[in-house]
């Protein structure tokens, strides 16, 4: 059984470019979870996404951030525009229940993708 | 507000020193989770344990043991005889879902 894979594992992008992190959720698992890890700090929730939906995405900034979960294939965070400030280890994670009252599955995190914006 | 507190940001053992990591953490929730995770030099994050608050058991897998003290709000992780192979950044982290990371350990093991 798969585990969390996240692509690609290195992305380098100038200032002002877009970036594409994509992430493929355990077999079974319909939640998706995105957390970012600036350098030197630990991991930040940022969204979480259910097929189609956006359950919370508190941790998101405001602009340039945006992140999707479509029917077929895998969530897609996408940054516009980035900026230095944006290199950080992105992480995914997947479950199988994301109800608050139901914790059933721990969550297993993809590899990361590690984004320099030069 | 959750939070999670790891006040030790480097430690520095021998080899075969027993060593323990501190968790401690904050949270309104009566029912949570709480983390442990490594995360190597190559910088994925490995799971490593996942304990539910409404179980105060400590657990061992290995060399590897966790004391969970809700009167305290404490989730510490002891390395038995460290091995080389131990280093690394460990986290704790508090939740379910959306979890709240502490600041990471980082553990040098020294032949």
């Amino acid at each position: 059984n798969a585990g969390v894979m996240q692509n690609p594992r290195h992305l380098v992008r100038r200032r002002g470019q877009e970036a594409r992190l994509r992430c493929s959720p355990m077999k079974g698992h319909s939640h998706v979870y995105w957390y970012r890890q600036l350098p030197e700090e630990g991991l930040k929730f940022m969204v979480y996404l259910q097929k189609e939906n956006i359950i919370d995405e508190s941790g998101m900034p405001k602009e340039r951030f945006s992140a999707e979960f479509p029917k077929e294939g895998p969530s897609i965070l996408r940054i516009q525009q980035v900026v230095r400030g944006d290199s950080a280890a992105y992480f995914c994670a997947s479950s199988q229940q994301g109800s608050d009252t139901t914790y059933n599955s721990p969550l297993h995190f993809g590899n990361g993708t590690r984004l320099t914006v030069t | 507000a959750q939070k999670v507190t790891q006040a030790q940001t480097e430690i520095s053992v021998v080899e075969k020193e027993d060593v323990t990591l501190d968790c401690v953490y904050e949270t309104r929730d009566t029912t949570y989770y709480l983390f442990w995770y490594k995360q190597p030099p190559s910088g994925e994050l490995v799971f490593l344990i996942r304990r539910n608050s409404f179980d105060e058991q400590n657990e061992i897998s290995g060399r590897y043991s966790w004391n969970f003290q809700k009167s305290t709000s404490s989730f510490n992780f002891t390395i038995t005889a460290s091995q080389v192979v131990d280093s690394a950044v460990y986290f704790c982290a508090q939740g379910a879902q959306k979890l709240v990371f502490g600041q990471g350990t980082r553990l040098t093991i020294n032949p």
